[in-house]
């Protein structure tokens, strides 16, 4: 059974900056792409940041770029995302998912059950 | 990246059938067959329902399907259900490699 478990959500302060972790189990972790996709309280959901499980290629919203940073520990299984420079507007409950069937991101087919970030003055 | 554009709602009886579209832009939808569609229910995790415009996940309904035309995306929910009723999500590959998905809509069974 897939499982993907995100840690690391919380209170910071704006600028600040925070490290998620999905710790992920029961598939082949390093042949598949992965993403974060991020929802606001009330809000829609928006894609934030995906890397690619053939060769680790990232790719990043116009929002994020430049301030994220996602990254795969294939020894742990465990997917990232370093969040610096943390703005009111990036509070949201952050998801972890994995692509259904392949290397790539454009289909997610498993998702965590979320953790907050709540940034705030 | 401009979301996607989706009805903010839409609802029908039990037995009836919904369509909701999802219209973008020749750099996204119109690119390339890489639209995907999820359902949320409240509280939880979204849940793949639909990719490659109308391929069906495994343990998916096959009440659910998709399609597109130019621009804009469809997915439609056939023999509505109670359990139906929760917000649907698009979403597509978008110019650079990215993703961008639709605002949103909510779908009430009434």
């Amino acid at each position: 059974e897939v499982q993907l478990l995100e840690s690391g959500g919380t209170l910071v302060h704006l600028g600040g900056s925070l490290r998620l972790s999905c710790a992920t189990s029961g598939f082949d972790f390093y042949n598949y792409g992965m993403s974060w996709v991020r929802q606001a309280p009330g809000k829609g959901l928006e894609w934030v940041s995906s890397i690619s499980g053939s060769d680790g290629s990232t790719y990043y919203a116009d929002s994020v770029r430049g301030r994220f940073t996602i990254s795969k520990d294939n020894s742990k299984n465990t997917l990232h995302l370093q969040m610096n420079s943390l703005r009111a507007e990036d509070t949201a409950v952050y998801y972890c998912a994995k692509n259904y069937e392949s290397s790539g991101f454009y289909e997610m087919g498993a998702w965590g059950q979320g953790t907050l970030v709540t940034v705030s003055s | 990246q401009s979301a996607l554009t989706q009805p903010a709602s839409v609802s029908g009886s039990p037995g009836q059938s919904i369509t909701i579209s999802c219209t973008g832009t020749s750099s996204d939808i119109g690119e390339k067959n890489l639209v995907s569609w999820y359902q949320q229910n409240p509280g939880k995790a979204p849940k793949l329902l639909i990719y490659e415009v109308i391929k069906r996940p495994s343990g998916v309904s096959n009440r659910f399907s998709g399609s597109k035309s130019g621009n804009t995306a469809s997915l439609t929910v056939s023999g509505l259900q109670a359990e139906d009723e929760a917000d649907y999500y698009c979403c597509s590959y978008a110019d650079s490699r990215t993703l961008v998905f639709g605002g949103g809509t909510k779908l009430t069974v009434l």
